[in-house]
């Protein structure tokens, strides 16, 4: 079946590091979106794209689909504190396929 | 102003034993979604619906059941419990398929352990 790579699994970083994030897939998928969970909470939708090569910006996030329909970023500036969660990619095309997600640690 | 709420947050059950996770939602939403998540792993889908008397399996469909009478209501059935299907359960609904500028939005989460 589809799969997607997300990397990496975890990222260690300081408070106001920018942060970046990839998925692949060897599938194409007609639209890419990125969301952030919290502990014990439910994935929050942070950033759909739609189109290749679309480049999004919400506030200090911007995401942006490739070319190839293969792949997608989500790059976070200046990182604060409440950026901590996992962070999972998802390719949509007849159903929606999760990345195993980023795991975003920030060190005091 | 409550959007998807799932009941039990909780539960433990014996292998064997059947329930049902129940998931509502008051946005008037046409599609709705069953995913479960497995530690350090993504999302799978289960079961969706486009609509009352709609339903479709998603990638991971087996063990399970789902009905929807109607637009606000999407249950999902345990028959036969199985140690396989501990995990964190997320019931989810948009208006139109996700992708089409429509968000999805999540419900808190069950989290099931099968005993």
């Amino acid at each position: 079946g589809q799969q997607l790579n997300q990397s990496p699994q975890s990222m260690f970083i300081q408070e106001g590091e920018d942060v970046s994030m990839n998925c692949t897939s060897s599938s194409i998928f007609n639209t890419w979106l990125w969301y952030k969970q919290d502990p014990g909470e439910g994935p929050v939708l942070l950033i759909a794209l739609y189109k290749a090569g679309e480049l999004t910006s919400n506030g200090r996030l911007t995401a942006q689909f490739g070319i190839t329909r293969k792949d997608s970023f989500l790059n976070i500036s200046a990182s604060i504190p409440s950026d901590v969660g996992i962070y999972f990619c998802a390719g949509h095309d007849d159903k929606i396929i999760f990345g195993k997600g980023t795991r975003l640690h920030i060190l005091p | 102003n409550a959007g998807v709420t799932q009941t039990p947050k909780f539960r433990i059950l014996k292998i064997g034993q059947s329930m049902t996770l129940q998931c509502t939602q008051d946005m008037n939403h046409n599609y709705m979604y069953w995913y479960r998540q497995d530690p350090g792993m993504g999302l799978k889908l289960i079961y969706y619906s486009v609509g009352a008397g709609i339903t479709d399996k998603g990638e991971v469909p087996n063990g399970y059941n789902v009905s929807r009478s109607t637009t606000e209501d999407f249950p999902l059935r345990l028959e036969l419990a199985a140690p396989s299907q501990t995990s964190v359960y997320f019931c989810a609904s948009s208006y139109y398929r996700v992708g089409v500028d429509q968000p999805q939005h999540f419900g808190d989460g069950t989290r099931l352990s099968i005993l």
